[in-house]
């Protein structure tokens, strides 16, 4: 009964070079969201994404950053062209679909990935 | 701006006693508030949750208390262990946006001493 799996866990870029963060949600789940994590900050949501469609990105940045989450495959976050800013702890999560108001179904995370600009 | 807010950075508890953890929000499109708990090198787990049309949940030794007028929530854990320790995040869920992001508070880190 596997969680939410991410890979790679650390993930180490120089400038102006690609990162491809992968999350496999837990099974059954069809909603994922990526989170990003600051040092000494909280968790800021990028973006909620189902099965080959966006859903909200609006927390992601309009430049270099895109997700996707195939029919088949994990989910990726792509940064082009990183830069040191872009350096932090990046968490997927997945959640069952979502009901009603008043109701929640709970996100469950992955480990993450940390990822160093050089 | 920040939405949810954990004004304290840190709280530091002795074995046996309540911890009271805290957080303000902003925001009165927010419907559902959890609480999640963090280890280092290791993703949120969930904790416990409480639906704004309540004002109290409890779960074992954690209960969170809701007060909506004072756009405030608190968890307590009682007794606390030492293995609590760990950052602890306030989440809420905007309703009136697409339903799916979590907006989280910096955190508070408690340290549970033996």
């Amino acid at each position: 009964n596997a969680g939410v799996m991410q890979n790679p866990r650390h993930l180490v870029r120089r400038r102006g070079q690609e990162a491809r963060l992968r999350c496999s949600p837990v099974k059954g789940h069809s909603h994922v969201y990526w989170y990003r994590q600051l040092p000494e900050e909280g968790l800021k949501f990028m973006v909620y994404l189902q099965k080959e469609n966006i859903i909200d990105e609006s927390g992601m940045p309009k430049e270099r950053f895109s997700a996707e989450f195939p029919k088949e495959g994990p989910s990726i976050l792509r940064i082009q062209q990183v830069v040191r800013g872009d350096s932090a702890a990046y968490f997927c999560a997945s959640s069952p679909p979502l009901p009603l108001q008043g109701f929640y179904n709970e996100q469950f995370f992955g480990p993450g990935t940390r990822l160093t600009v050089l | 701006d920040q939405q949810v807010k954990q004004n304290s950075p840190s709280l530091s508890v002795q074995e046996g006693r309540i911890s009271i953890l805290n957080c303000d929000y902003t925001n009165s499109m927010f419907d559902y508030f959890l609480w999640y708990k963090k280890y280092p090198a290791e993703g949120p787990t969930f904790l416990i949750s409480i639906s704004s049309i309540k004002d109290k949940n409890e779960d074992g030794r954690f209960t969170v208390f809701l007060n909506k007028s004072a756009k405030h929530l608190s968890l307590h854990i009682v007794p606390s262990q030492p293995g609590d320790s760990a950052v602890y995040f306030c989440a809420a869920r905007n309703y009136g946006g697409s339903q799916g992001n979590l907006i989280f508070g910096k955190g508070t880190k408690l340290s549970v001493k033996p």
